[in-house]
């Protein structure tokens, strides 16, 4: 995991307040990925980029925007959490597509 | 929605073992990954197999993909307590999307 970094690690925030989370990579991937893990439901898509500023929804992104201004940053903002936000959420990159590189994760408790 | 299924959701085996887990999925795919995650940690990606591949091999690892059946099974020889994880196969439909099962809990008992 040494060519991505999440930041921050965890997180506890207040029901409605905005919240960014951030993935930096050193792999000069193409391709990034936002995903969020809960138990009984796996790894869920919410946001991904293609490219600088190509991004598009997954199949959980009610909620969740993201923004991706240099390769190497991929940045996905809670505009107003809400307790189901709680969860882990993972970043991941690939350059090729096979297979992906995962970051360590941020756990964000929101309450 | 894509999503793999794993079976079975929880693994239990004595050291040295062989445990198999198996992943179902719902439509055609581009090729399919298997991925660890150990308490606390990321993914970290196992082995890829194409739709045009029936089996592959990486150490002590052995993947199959059945295609007809829409399903996959990942063999991990001479288990060791090391490889207490969780296990996830990942479909890929086409391009660099990738959808998840729920995974299976492997537990390898010393």
């Amino acid at each position: 995991d040494a060519g991505i970094t999440q930041s921050p690690r965890h997180k506890v925030t207040e029901t409605g307040t905005p919240v960014t989370l951030r993935c930096h990579q050193t792999e000069n991937h193409r391709y990034m990925y936002w995903y969020r893990q809960d138990p009984g439901h796996g790894l869920r898509l919410i946001h991904y980029s293609y490219g600088v500023k190509d991004t598009d929804k997954g199949e959980v992104s009610d909620g969740y925007s993201v923004s991706r201004s240099k390769t190497e940053d991929f940045l996905l903002t809670l505009e107003s959490a809400t307790s189901s936000q709680t969860s882990v959420y993972f970043c991941a990159t690939t350059g090729t597509g096979d297979g992906y590189t995962f970051g360590s994760g941020t756990r964000l408790t929101v309450v | 929605s894509q999503q793999g299924e794993e079976d079975p959701q929880a693994l239990s085996i004595q050291e040295g073992e062989n445990a198999t887990m198996n992943c179902s999925y719902k439509t055609s795919i581009n090729n399919l990954q298997w991925y660890r995650q150990n308490s606390g940690r990321g993914l970290v990606h196992l082995i890829l197999i194409r739709s045009n591949e029936r089996e592959k091999h990486s150490g002590r690892l052995r993947v199959t993909l059945d295609t007809s059946k829409k399903s996959s099974s990942l063999l991990i020889t001479a288990s060791r307590a090391a490889d207490t994880a969780s296990y996830f196969c990942a479909t890929a439909l086409t391009g660099n999307q990738f959808y998840f099962g729920t995974g299976t809990s492997l537990t390898v008992i010393p």
